[in-house]
């Protein structure tokens, strides 16, 4: 597609259990990025795919998060025994290296 | 370390006026910057960028910013807002950190426009 696609739009879960989002980059970027956008915190970076290097996770609030990208493209967070505090706006990205970054239109996610 | 600062958290406006976003930002050497705007319930759309060269920057719907280095700022501006403009406005800026590139966000600024 043309931009940066995320599934789903929405998501209600009960404490407890694990939530898979997705990411469908822009076609032939190379960089990944997921945000996190929460009342009170603003965006806030979680996680960073490059190519076939190590992702860059230092943003990851804790082990109950974790994400993968596979064949350089398609990317999954995860999020296991969600508690209510990770109610958020999940924001993928996409970019070609060193270049302008755009944004999907985000998985909000509230934990009930 | 790296921080971006809008100090205005609201910010209303008559529909037809002037508007000036402040941004400011912290950083030890010059910056990719970037504004990005959030209507209810979308992602962020890119506004406009600086990376280097002309220091006033045109954008999308209108949207210039300029970049003072002297100030450390890059403030955004359009002489004449419309009822669409409303939205959450973001301030970034954007680190290479070993070969990756990272956005910094400001907080925000939400804009009402009166009709």
């Amino acid at each position: 597609g043309a931009g940066v696609s995320q599934s789903p739009s929405n998501k209600v879960t009960e404490k407890g259990k694990d939530v898979e989002l997705r990411c469908d980059p822009i076609s032939g970027h190379t960089a990944l990025y997921w945000y996190r956008q929460s009342l009170g915190q603003g965006l806030e970076f979680l996680i960073y795919f490059q190519g076939n290097s190590a992702p860059d996770k230092s943003g990851l609030p804790s082990d109950r998060f974790s994400a993968e990208r596979t064949g350089g493209s398609v990317s999954t967070l995860t999020i296991q025994r969600t508690q209510q505090e990770d109610s958020a706006v999940y924001l993928c990205a996409s970019s070609l290296t060193g270049n302008t970054i755009y944004f999907g239109e985000g998985s909000w996610l509230t934990v009930v | 370390a790296q921080s971006v600062t809008q100090p205005d958290i609201h910010i209303t406006v008559s529909e037809g006026a002037s508007l000036e976003l402040r941004c400011n930002y912290s950083y030890g050497a010059t910056p990719y910057l970037f504004w990005y705007v959030q209507s209810p319930g979308q992602g962020l759309q890119l506004l406009l960028k600086y990376f280097s060269g002309d220091t006033l920057v045109q954008g999308i719907k209108g949207f210039e910013a300029e970049f003072k280095r002297s100030q450390s700022s890059f403030n955004l501006r359009k002489p004449s807002v419309h009822w669409s403009d409303a939205a959450e406005y973001f301030c970034a800026v954007g680190l290479i950190i070993q070969g990756a590139q990272k956005l910094v966000f400001g907080q925000g600024t939400r804009l009402t426009i009166n009709p």
